[in-house]
C-alpha cells in the first residue's frame, strides 16, 4: 500500500492564481481531511469527508473548496491563492469503522507558496 | 469548543537528558489524547495515545505520557533522548466525527 499520496510537494503561486493539490490513498478510507500547518497553530483542519459525495467545513475554511467524487481522491482547490494561504497542506485518512477514534494516517505534505 | 495548548514552543536539549513536554487541554466531553511526531522532512506518525484506563500510556520508541484529569493535562516524557528525537511534537485531543484539534506543536532540538 502506497498509503496516502500527495502531489505536489512544493508548489509557488502568485496572488490570484489557482490550483488543486492533490490527495489519494489506496486504504479504503471512508474518512478524508486536508490540514494546514503554520509556526505555532499546529494543525488545523480546513475540510474533512466521510465519504464519497459528502463534505464539510472545518476550522478554517475560507478560501478553498473540496470534492470527493470517489472513496480514493480528496482534491483541495485555492480559486484565487492569497499570500496568507502560505503554508504546508497535510492530507489524512482513516477508516470510520466503529464508534471511537480511528487513528488517522497523513500524507507527507505539500508545501505551498503564494508571493 | 476545545482547545489545545502545548506551552513550550521551543526546547534544546542535550543527549541522554530527561524530556518533557508540556500538553494541557480544554473540553467538555470524553476526553481522548495523542502525541503525534513529524520527523524532519516527513510526515506525521502517531507516537502514543489515550483512550480510557490507565493514565500512563506507553508509546513508540520509549515515549511514554501521563493523563492527569484534575490538571487537564497530558505531558509526554522520555527518560533519555537522543538525537534521532530531534523532532517536532504535537499534542492532540479527538472529539465527534473523527475530528482531532492540534496544539501548536513544540520543536524539539536534541545536540549531541
Amino acid at each position: 500500500n502506497a498509503g496516502v499520496t500527495q502531489t505536489p510537494k512544493f508548489q509557488v503561486l502568485k496572488t490570484g492564481q489557482s490550483m488543486t493539490l492533490q490527495c489519494a490513498q489506496d486504504m479504503n478510507h471512508e474518512y478524508m481531511s486536508w490540514y494546514r500547518q503554520d509556526p505555532g497553530m499546529g494543525l488545523r483542519l480546513i475540510h474533512y469527508s466521510v465519504g464519497a459525495g459528502i463534505t464539510d467545513q472545518g476550522e478554517v475554511p475560507n478560501g478553498y473548496n473540496v470534492s470527493r467524487s470517489t472513496t480514493e481522491d480528496f482534491p483541495l482547490r485555492l480559486l484565487s491563492a492569497a499570500p496568507s494561504q502560505t503554508s504546508v497542506y497535510f492530507c489524512a485518512s482513516s477508516s470510520l469503522a466503529g464508534r471511537s477514534y480511528n487513528e488517522q494516517f497523513f500524507g507527507p505534505g505539500t508545501r505551498l507558496t503564494v508571493l | 469548543a476545545q482547545s489545545v495548548s502545548q506551552h513550550n514552543h521551543h526546547v534544546i536539549l542535550s543527549e541522554a537528558a530527561s524530556l518533557e513536554l508540556g500538553c494541557n487541554y480544554s473540553y467538555g466531553g470524553t476526553v481522548n489524547l495523542f502525541w503525534y511526531v513529524q520527523y524532519p522532512g516527513q510526515h506525521l506518525q502517531l507516537l502514543l495515545k489515550y483512550f480510557s484506563g490507565d493514565p500512563l500510556v506507553k508509546g513508540i520508541k520509549g515515549f511514554e505520557a501521563e493523563f492527569i484529569k484534575s490538571k487537564f493535562s497530558f505531558n509526554l516524557r522520555k527518560p533519555s533522548v537522543q538525537w534521532s528525537d530531534t523532532a517536532e511534537y504535537f499534542c492532540a485531543l479527538y472529539s465527534a466525527g473523527n475530528m482531532l484539534t492540534f496544539g501548536g506543536g513544540t520543536r524539539l532540538m536534541v545536540k549531541p
